[in-house]
């Protein structure tokens, strides 16, 4: 079974300071493993993802990850927030050899909070 | 969401009713996905697609149906409304493999049961 666990249900930054959204992972193969984030009433948006080589993968509006294979992490980083950052945001994995539906599952999503 | 439409958008219906929320699709993915969006529980997979008329079920699949008749719709059925059902519901869709981004997902419906 494949599964996620994003253990902060909010966090608190202030603008211009660095941020970081916690994700760890339990796949039985290798992980696929991707970042959404969610405005207000908005569907989920891709962010960014990693299915295989440089353990830092960088996404849009400036957001990075860092695939961490020996702690099972894959933390959600960006150097310096803004207050439009503020959003739901969630990790989401698939086991490589997990051919059942191509299936995602989603950890329970982290709120981000950039005060100005 | 450019490609993937969920209507209506938001349902106010009563206790005991039939419901249906419709995704479709413009992408002709195989991939197909209900889920369902509450507070303290994130995102939970209620049925998924894999192909016309291939379903399977998900986590909290009770009280819900599904149906895919074309590549391009995936209906979602509540078959007698309960307030436990009360919920922001989402359809995504997917390649055969997440190469790119995963899931692309709708807007999403906002149902309310009374």
């Amino acid at each position: 079974a494949q599964s996620v666990a994003q253990p902060e249900d909010q966090v608190n930054v202030a603008e211009g300071n660095p941020l970081t959204v916690k994700c760890t992972y339990s796949v039985s193969g290798n992980p696929y493993l991707f970042w959404y984030v969610q405005y207000p009433n908005r569907g989920l948006q891709f962010l960014l993802k990693y299915i295989t080589g440089d353990n830092l993968v960088k996404g849009s509006y400036g957001f990075e990850a860092e695939f961490n294979k020996s702690q099972t992490s894959f933390h959600l980083k960006k150097p310096s927030a803004l207050v439009s950052d503020s959003a739901l945001y969630f990790c989401a994995v698939r086991d490589m050899n997990n051919n059942a539906g191509n299936m995602l599952t989603f950890g329970g999503g982290t709120r981000l909070m950039v005060k100005p | 969401d450019a490609g993937i439409t969920q209507s209506p958008r938001h349902k106010v219906t009563e206790t005991g009713t039939p419901v249906t929320l419709r995704c479709h699709q413009t992408e002709n993915h195989r991939y197909m996905y209900w889920y369902r969006q509450d507070p303290g529980h994130g995102l939970r997979l209620i049925h998924y697609s894999y192909g016309v008329k291939d379903t399977d079920k998900g986590e909290v699949s009770d009280g819900y149906s599904v149906s895919r008749s074309k590549t391009e719709d995936f209906l979602l059925t509540l078959e007698s409304a309960t307030s436990s059902q009360t919920s922001v519901y989402f359809c995504a869709i997917s390649e055969r493999v997440p190469t790119n981004y995963g899931y692309t997902f709708g807007s999403g419906t906002r149902l309310t049961v009374v």
